[in-house]
Order: structure tokens, then sequence, then C-alpha cells
């Protein structure tokens, strides 16, 4: 148990809908990180937050978007949903060492 | 651009074989490295970590990395495998002044009895 937890574990939903995952990162830490895992494009790197502040952005698509807030939980929104989309994102902490990220089970996103 | 190339997308070997895992880096300057293992439906999980200093890593489930700067390699080790160890292990490289985490490929081991 990696002390990181993201829920649901499971969502299944339409095209053109829209979704939240939640991430409660482990206690003190200050950073989250959010990934998507898919097969044809791997492990993308899409945001970083540290302490409530956007500190990252990698392959995010403009229909997503990520806050932390006061409590350094995160929620990732993912809006107008496409096929393309279905994938793992996965939440992941840091105590602030540079790459020392402990990881969430993932939220598996399935998109009909 | 920084990034680390896994050649193997998927490895074989019979328990109690000793293994290895290619890892190559494209970097300027020394870089940050990490292994990281992901097991079926589980999240990743830090195996080691390379930062500066002494060449040969050791890590976590008795796991070794060893950094070689000449052949832009940070190849991960293990000298006898359990069936256990069977997963994706993905190496990984943080972006220069950043703290962005950016992975390979992966390699899927695959371990027959």
């Amino acid at each position: 148990d990696s002390g990181v937890t993201q829920t649901p574990k499971h969502l299944i939903t339409a095209t053109g809908q829209r979704v939240t995952l939640r991430c409660s990162p482990r206690s003190g830490d200050l950073s989250v990180y959010w990934y998507q895992q898919s097969l044809d494009q791997g492990l993308q790197f899409l945001i970083h937050y540290y302490n409530g502040e956007e500190r990252a952005k990698g392959n995010i698509l403009e229909r997503f978007s990520a806050q932390q807030f006061p409590d350094l939980h995160s929620e990732l929104n993912l809006s107008s949903l496409e096929l393309g989309d279905s994938a793992l994102y996965f939440c992941a902490s840091s105590p602030g060492d540079p790459g020392e990220l402990f990881f969430g089970e993932g939220s598996r996103l399935t998109v009909l | 651009a920084q990034s680390v190339t896994q050649p193997d997308i998927h490895i074989t070997v019979s328990e109690g074989a000793s293994l290895e895992l290619r890892c190559n880096y494209s970097y300027g300057a020394t870089p940050y490295l990490f292994w990281y293992v992901q097991s079926p439906g589980q999240g990743l999980q830090l195996l080691l970590k390379y930062f500066s200093g002494d060449t040969l890593v050791q890590g976590i489930k008795g796991f070794e990395a060893e950094f070689k700067r000449s052949q832009s390699s940070f190849n991960l080790r293990k000298p006898s495998v359990h069936w256990s160890d069977a997963a994706e292990y993905f190496c990984a490289v943080v972006i220069y002044n950043t703290d962005k985490l950016i992975f390979g490929t992966g390699t899927r081991l695959q371990v027959f009895p």
C-alpha cells in the first residue's frame, strides 16, 4: 500500500460526458502528479501540482483540467470525453525528492 | 529532448535465471535515473534511483542497476529471478531543472517455472 488513494477505481461512461477523478496523497506529501497510461501512448505525464499551485504541464488536453485543494487532495476533470480517452489514470504523490513518486492504484476509465 | 529508451518490449526468463533489462537515456548532463515496477493491476513502485556517485545502485527486492555514462545506459539486473518478479518494468528520467518524471515504454517480464 503506497498510501495514495484514488477514486473511483473503475468508471464507465459515454462519449461527450464529464468525469472527475480524485486523489488523496500520502500524508505529508505536498506534490501530486497525474499520469495517463494507455496501450498506444504508454505512461504520459499530464500535470504536477505542488501545495496547491500548478508546477508543470505535460501532454494534457485542453478538455482536461486539474486542481489541488488546500487539504492537498487533487482532482482531475475530464470533459467532452472521447473513445480515445479510455485509459488508466494514475495519481502519484512525492515528498519532494525528484523522481521519487508514490503511485496510487489508478482509476480505469472506459468511454463507450 | 531528454528521454529514455527501453529496447526490449517483452522478455521471458526461467525462474532462477539471471535478468538484465536495458535502458538507454538521452541527456547532456548527469541524469537522475529511476527504475519502477508495475505488477498486474497495481500502481508503479520505485525499485531504485541514481543521482550521482557510485554507479552501481542497489534497490529493493534484490534488484540493482549500473549507470554507464560511456554507453548512456542504466540497465537493471537481478542475479536470480523469482516468479513474483513477473511484471512490467519502467525506466524513467527526471527532466533537467523540472520535477517532470518521464517514463520509457516499459519491458514486460514473464517468468517461467
